[in-house]
């Protein structure tokens, strides 16, 4: 099974700041790699996938980097509806794997 | 619009079982693979299952492997998952959600979650 390490677990940002959130995969999953977005009591939403290729109807503040082992999620100044906990998920290898999140929390 | 509604979530004792579905509109259904993902209070995602378009291929997670069934009616557009031999540990709530291609394995919409409560 693939490991997917996300860090931090929380990250304290200011409204316009810049998030950077990092994922780690535990072998090379090449770009098979997708991130979403999840607020309180609601499903979560795709960001990106293909590690960086934003998903319909995403604002361009969210960019995706990274191959092989290493992934970075960044909001490039975030808006007061980015506060939320943010997961990464591995498509390369059975099973499925998330992250154990990232939250986003104001500072 | 797509939408997903998942039900058939409550409240069952250890060793149970239920079977939950996923009606689904706006979208070609028998095109997309789906996948049932869950989160147990509190805690992160865990993949479950997923069954191709035409419902010939299915996988699942280790953790339900020999107790879940995935399967679907393309010509009702639902999604189901059964449930047997139902432990603690699956509480949670669970979410279809539909692949974004054929096969692609990442998932563009999710249903609301219905909330499965394994307990005596």
């Amino acid at each position: 099974e693939i490991v997917m390490t996300q860090s931090p677990a929380t990250l304290s940002v200011s409204p316009g700041e810049r998030a950077t959130l990092s994922c780690r995969a535990s072998q090379s999953i090449s770009s098979n790699l997708a991130w979403y977005q999840q607020k309180p009591g609601q499903a979560p939403r795709l960001l990106i996938y293909g590690a960086s290729t934003r998903a319909t109807g995403i604002p361009a503040r969210f960019s995706g980097s990274g191959s092989g082992t290493e992934f970075t999620l960044t909001i490039s100044s975030l808006q007061s509806e980015d506060f939320a906990v943010y997961y990464c998920q591995q498509y390369k290898n059975w099973p499925l794997t998330f992250g154990q999140g990232t939250k986003v929390e104001i500072k | 619009e797509v939408q997903l509604l998942d039900s058939g979530g409550g409240l069952v004792q250890p060793g149970g079982s239920l079977r939950l579905s996923c009606a689904v509109s706006g979208f070609t259904f028998s095109s997309h693979a789906m996948s049932w993902v869950r989160q147990a209070p509190g805690k992160g995602l865990e993949w479950v299952s997923v069954i191709s378009g035409r419902g010939g291929t299915t996988y699942y997670a280790d953790s339900v492997k020999g107790r879940f069934s995935i399967s679907r009616d393309n010509s009702k557009n639902t999604l189901f998952l059964q449930m047997n031999s139902l432990r603690a540990e699956d509480t949670a709530v669970y979410y279809c959600a539909k692949d974004r291609s054929e096969w692609d394995l990442h998932f563009d919409y999710w249903g609301q979650g219905t909330l499965v409560t394994v307990s005596s």
